[in-house]
């Protein structure tokens, strides 16, 4: 069945620092893939997503491409902030459905 | 707006008893999801609701947990009895009705059970 693999944290890393989360996937036919981030004490956010492959989805500075030949879409962000602690999620979701399929997170600490 | 609530924030109880979740969604919202992340695992999909109706129950790991909708607005979530496999976030999402690949799908901030 399909399934998400993301990278084990915490990652931890300086202020501008630059990042990499990666993240994996098993799917039949073309799902789309997401990043959410949870905050501390809040409901998870949609952060990026990519409906196709070669998609780049960008937000807040972060950015994942879809790459269907190593069915990938690893976050990365070119300098973190102290404000980016949270736990990040990769998901997939087929297309014709509404559920989401989520890797197991990535806690990402960021100290000044 | 509104955001998606969950109450309670987090609940303590002890191995056979029972525990109701509520999730009230964004007003207008027909689609309302539940979802569960067992402790250090990925957050799994339990059931939709479509306003009152199941539209998908697949994800329910078993006959202890009941999920209702009455009425087509807030959600409940009941655990009846309790195991200890049973504790984790349990988090509510809802959407529009034609909200299209979840780019418009709005999270609660969870319910942490412990179940001791």
């Amino acid at each position: 069945g399909n399934s998400v693999t993301q990278m084990e944290g915490p990652v931890t890393l300086s202020e501008e620092a630059f990042l990499t989360i990666n993240c994996t996937y098993t799917a039949t036919g073309y799902p789309s893939l997401f990043w959410y981030v949870q905050y501390p004490g809040e409901g998870l956010q949609l952060l990026l997503k990519a409906t196709k492959a070669d998609d780049k989805g960008s937000n807040k500075g972060f950015e994942a491409t879809y790459r269907k030949e190593t069915t990938s879409f690893h976050l990365e962000k070119g300098s973190v902030q102290v404000s980016d602690s949270a736990v990040y999620f990769c998901a997939l979701s087929d297309h014709g459905t509404d559920k989401l399929i989520f890797g197991t997170g990535t806690r990402l600490q960021v100290f000044p | 707006e509104a955001g998606v609530t969950q109450f309670p924030s987090h609940s303590v109880i002890e191995k056979g008893q029972t525990v109701t979740l509520r999730c009230d969604p964004i007003s207008g919202h027909d689609n309302l999801y539940w979802y569960r992340r067992v402790m250090g695992k990925e957050i799994k999909f339990l059931l939709h609701f479509v306003k009152e109706s199941k539209q998908d129950e697949s994800g329910m790991p078993n006959n202890r947990f009941l999920a209702e909708r009455t009425g087509g607005t807030y959600s409940t979530l009941k655990v009846q009895p309790a195991e200890l496999e049973d504790s984790g976030v349990y988090f509510c999402a809802s959407s529009h009705r034609d909200a299209a690949t979840n780019e418009k799908l709005f999270f609660g901030s969870g319910t942490q059970l412990s179940v001791l």
